[in-house]
């Protein structure tokens, strides 16, 4: 089965850094996505990690440990329009055509 | 710019009706996939297709049907909607070699009555 885990909301301030966490369990990981949501709207591309480590790409960062079944997305100088939901994916064995999605972080971000 | 368009952003449809959902994708993918998305379960995955006339179940297949008859062109089918079917249901779009990103239509939020 799969099991996929992360904080239901978060608040940060403008011009912090946030840390989102997921957990997950489930068999035959082949890799891990990170999608943003905002209200009302399509999830939209943000990463995608294979292999154990930190991927860096402008102020969103994902990171990710294979053996512990944990990545986190870490979004750096806040911005006012972050504010949205932000959504841990697994995709399972015989390609990345399956995907599990955990059930998103809204995360808000306030003056 | 890549595009996946739905046929409506809104549908009501009363209990028993068979329900037709469209979508269309511009970019030439292969894979195409239905979800739907409910508060509280995030999207689940209905069904998906790696290729004309080629379809899988995804995680809740049940109650639903799907058709793929061209690239492009990828139908979720409600054969006969029942209330717990009222839903936000999203068409996704990816390829298969290159890029494991899926593009996300606008959505279609049907309550079915």
């Amino acid at each position: 089965g799969q099991n996929i885990d992360q904080p239901t909301e978060m608040t940060a301030t403008e011009g912090a850094i946030v840390q989102i966490n997921c957990t997950y369990q489930t068999s035959g990981f082949n890799g891990l996505f990170w999608y943003q949501q905002h209200a009302g709207e399509a999830p939209t591309f943000l990463s995608y990690n294979v292999l154990d480590g930190l991927e860096e790409k402008g102020r969103f960062s994902s990171f990710l440990s294979r053996s512990k079944g944990y990545s986190y997305l870490l979004l750096k100088e806040l911005q006012m329009k972050d504010s949205a939901s932000y959504l841990c994916a697994v995709s399972r064995s015989g390609g990345y055509q399956k995907v599990t999605f955990g059930t998103g972080t809204k995360l808000q971000v306030i003056p | 710019d890549v595009k996946v368009t739905q046929s409506s952003r809104y549908l009501v449809k009363r209990t028993g009706e068979k329900v037709f959902l469209e979508c269309v994708q511009d970019m030439d993918h292969e894979n195409m996939f239905w979800y739907r998305q409910d508060p509280g379960l995030g999207l689940r995955l209905i069904y998906f297709s790696y290729d004309v006339k080629m379809k899988e179940k995804g995680d809740i297949p049940e109650g639903y049907s799907v058709s793929r008859e061209k690239k492009e062109r990828f139908s979720l089918i409600l054969e006969s909607a029942s209330t717990n079917q009222t839903s936000m249901y999203l068409c996704a779009s990816s390829r298969t070699s290159g890029s494991p990103e899926q593009y996300f239509g606008p959505g279609t939020r049907l309550t079915v009555t």
